[in-house]
């Protein structure tokens, strides 16, 4: 069965730090995988999916296929990114099976 | 474009009593899904629904769950004799055709006394 893993429960970085949010996924076939993620008080969003390869408010993720990881980066952590951060798998193409991680609750300190 | 809604955002029941919860999706989406967030944990899928037909609940416990998206009106997440351990917050999301891009709603939390 697929499987998300993110270690990390709780992160804090200092403002202006580098940031990473490990990811790590378990499918035997080709995943898509996508970072949500969740600011205080709203709703859920999508902050990027692998297939677009693309950085969002700074972050990027780059699926590694051997280490089976989706790590988010971030070289230079802002205030206004402390949020909860979801790792999401989806295996068939279909959001009917997105599969999420437990979530990093990340602080970035002033 | 008023997104996904969801009500009530907090519901309260006793053991024993029936919890109702509704989403609706947001406007051009005909595919509805439900998560679980039970504290500390992740989201857990739960069911995905299109009108008025149930695609895949297999995250869906067996007894107590049901779950609806009828041709007019929002989709309802039905949670029968409530126990504490149902207690939790319940997000809906919604895609549209053939996306894999999910829009969430803000989430109902249930407590159960």
């Amino acid at each position: 069965a697929q499987r998300v893993t993110q270690p990390e429960k709780l992160l804090s970085v200092f403002k202006g730090a580098p940031v990473e949010l490990k990811c790590n996924y378990s499918y035997s076939g080709s995943p898509e995988l996508f970072w949500y993620v969740q600011y205080s008080r709203q709703r859920l969003q999508l902050l990027l999916r692998h297939i677009s390869r693309e950085s969002i408010k700074g972050f990027t993720a780059d699926l590694n296929k051997g280490e089976t990881s989706f790590h988010l980066k971030k070289p230079f952590a802002q205030e206004e990114d402390s949020a909860m951060y979801y790792c999401a798998l989806s295996f068939s193409g279909s959001a009917r099976q997105l599969t999420f991680g437990s979530g990093t609750q990340l602080t970035v300190l002033p | 474009n008023a997104g996904v809604m969801q009500n009530p955002r907090h519901l309260v029941r006793r053991r024993g009593q029936e919890a109702r919860l509704r989403c609706s999706p947001m406007k051009g989406h005909s595919h509805v899904y439900w998560y679980r967030q039970l504290p500390e944990e992740g989201l857990k899928f739960m069911v995905y629904l299109q009108k008025e037909n149930i695609i895949d609940e297999s995250g869906m416990p067996k007894e107590r769950f049901s779950a609806e998206f009828p041709k007019e009106g929002p989709s309802i997440l039905r949670i029968q004799q409530v126990v504490r351990g149902d207690s939790a917050a319940y997000f809906c999301a919604s895609s549209s055709s053939g996306a894999n891009v999910l829009t969430f709603g803000a989430g109902s939390r249930l407590t159960v006394l």
